[in-house]
């Protein structure tokens, strides 16, 4: 089954780049992976989703590896405000509209 | 706009007791979907719905029933709560009829004793 592999909790310097690593090595060629933050036990928060290239918004940039076995989410400048779990999710086999939500990495942004 | 709104923000059942979990949303959004979320976890599909009239089961389905008569509301019922429903419950709404980039309300906490 797709699903992704991400480290239990990270710490970053504020101002400092956050990078956040995310394994799924069983994603399918056409798959997307997604990103989406989660803030004390607030409601979850879009931040990016990409195929095959990198991508870059407002929030972050997300590099995907050749092999798309990997990616990484990136928060160019982090805030104490950044601070929240990070889900790293893809979708259900055979599925357009299921996705695979694992527990995330806790980021900690400290002063 | 508002949103995407849920209400109550709390609830306490009792064993057996039904209620209903309401969700709307403001975005003239296709998509949108419950989600459960237990302690420590990622979040769980219970039910999902691409357009008014539409409606699928997701992930974990058992216990809740949903319909979606116009584009704007969706509400969860719990059938018969049970204890393991205990859980906070999230409504998400996607301008698309995937669910790329989905708008979450608040949230609601339900405790079943």
């Amino acid at each position: 089954d797709a699903k992704t592999t991400q480290p239990t909790s990270m710490d970053c310097a504020e101002g400092r780049a956050a990078n956040l690593p995310c394994n799924h090595s069983t994603i399918s060629g056409n798959e997307y992976v997604y990103w989406y933050r989660q803030i004390h036990s607030q409601g979850p928060q879009y931040i990016i989703h990409g195929l095959k290239n990198n991508e870059t918004n407002e929030m972050a940039s997300l590099i995907i590896t050749e092999d798309r076995k990997s990616s990484t989410l990136i928060l160019p400048h982090a805030t104490l405000r950044d601070t929240a779990v990070y889900y790293c999710i893809v979708r259900a086999p055979d599925s357009n509209y299921q996705l695979i939500w694992g527990a995330g990495t806790k980021l900690i942004i400290k002063p | 706009n508002a949103g995407v709104t849920q209400t109550p923000k709390f609830q306490v059942l009792k064993t057996g007791q039904s209620m209903t979990l309401q969700c709307a949303q403001d975005m003239n959004h296709e998509y949108m979907s419950w989600y459960r979320q237990d302690p420590g976890m990622g979040l769980r599909l219970i039910h999902y719905s691409v357009g008014a009239g539409i409606t699928d089961q997701g992930e974990v389905p058992n216990g809740y029933n949903v319909s979606r008569s116009t584009t704007e509301d969706f509400p969860l019922r719990l059938l018969s709560a049970a204890p393991s429903q205990t859980s906070v419950y999230f409504c998400a709404s996607s301008y698309q009829r995937e669910p790329y980039e989905q708008y979450f309300g608040p949230g609601t906490r339900l405790t079943v004793t």
